[in-house]
């Protein structure tokens, strides 16, 4: 079965400052995804960055970047120089095909963040 | 254009009636989905749907009812609404064969039922 933890329910940020948000899982599969999402106050989900099981290196896409650490089962989300609009839940997703096909998203519980001038 | 729409936007409801929530995709995709979340904002997929073929059904109570025209759209038909299913659903698409290819979600449906 899949779980993904994500251990903080919200986090205050100054302006600026880098942040990550934290988020673990649980598969016995070797091939996976994961995934995080953005859902601000009006509510859409806004897809962020991915990283597969198999990649080597950490993904990265623009000022998001994922610390993969496969062994630690961690998928923490970096946001380097955050701003007043990086306010927002946070949601850590994880994909596989243990289900033969079936390949929903299983989705963390969020962090909601708070970048405070 | 929108990837993945949905109406109504809202919907308010008395308990006992039977709605229906629509969902178009022009991405292409070959698999829709639907979530659904909570008051606490917790997402949980509710089914997935590929080439007309139910995939997934986590434990969702059978007043739920996928229906899909065709692989372009996936409407959620709910009948004998309860309190409980006041939340905000999602239709979701992507194309199945590859773990790195994102869902798209819609803006999601309001439900409330009185």
């Amino acid at each position: 079965a899949q779980k993904i933890t994500q251990t903080q329910p919200g986090m205050f940020v100054q302006e600026k400052e880098a942040v990550t948000l934290d988020c673990t899982y649980d598969t016995s599969d070797q091939s996976y995804g994961l995934f995080w999402y953005k859902q601000p106050s009006s509510g859409e989900m806004i897809f962020l960055i991915y990283q597969g099981s198999y990649d080597e290196q950490n993904a990265t896409e623009g000022r998001y970047s994922l610390n993969f650490q496969k062994a630690r089962k961690s998928a923490n989300l970096v946001i380097s120089a955050s701003q007043l609009g990086d306010s927002a839940m946070y949601f850590c997703a994880m994909r596989d095909f243990s289900g033969g096909g079936a390949d929903g998203l299983t989705f963390g519980k969020g962090t909601h963040l708070i970048i405070q001038p | 254009d929108t990837a993945v729409s949905q109406t109504p936007k809202y919907l308010v409801t008395q308990m006992g009636n039977d709605k229906s929530i629509k969902c178009e995709q022009n991405l292409g995709h070959d698999t829709m989905y639907w979530y659904k979340q909570d008051s606490k904002k917790f997402l949980k997929i509710m089914f997935s749907y590929n080439n007309k073929e139910l995939i997934i059904n986590e434990t969702v109570p059978n007043r739920f009812s996928p229906k899909s025209p065709d692989k372009a759209h996936l409407n959620l038909h709910i009948n004998s609404l309860e309190l409980g299913d006041s939340a905000v659903y999602f239709c979701a698409s992507s194309q199945r064969g590859s773990l790195n290819n994102e869902q798209f979600f819609g803006p999601g449906t309001r439900l409330t039922v009185l």
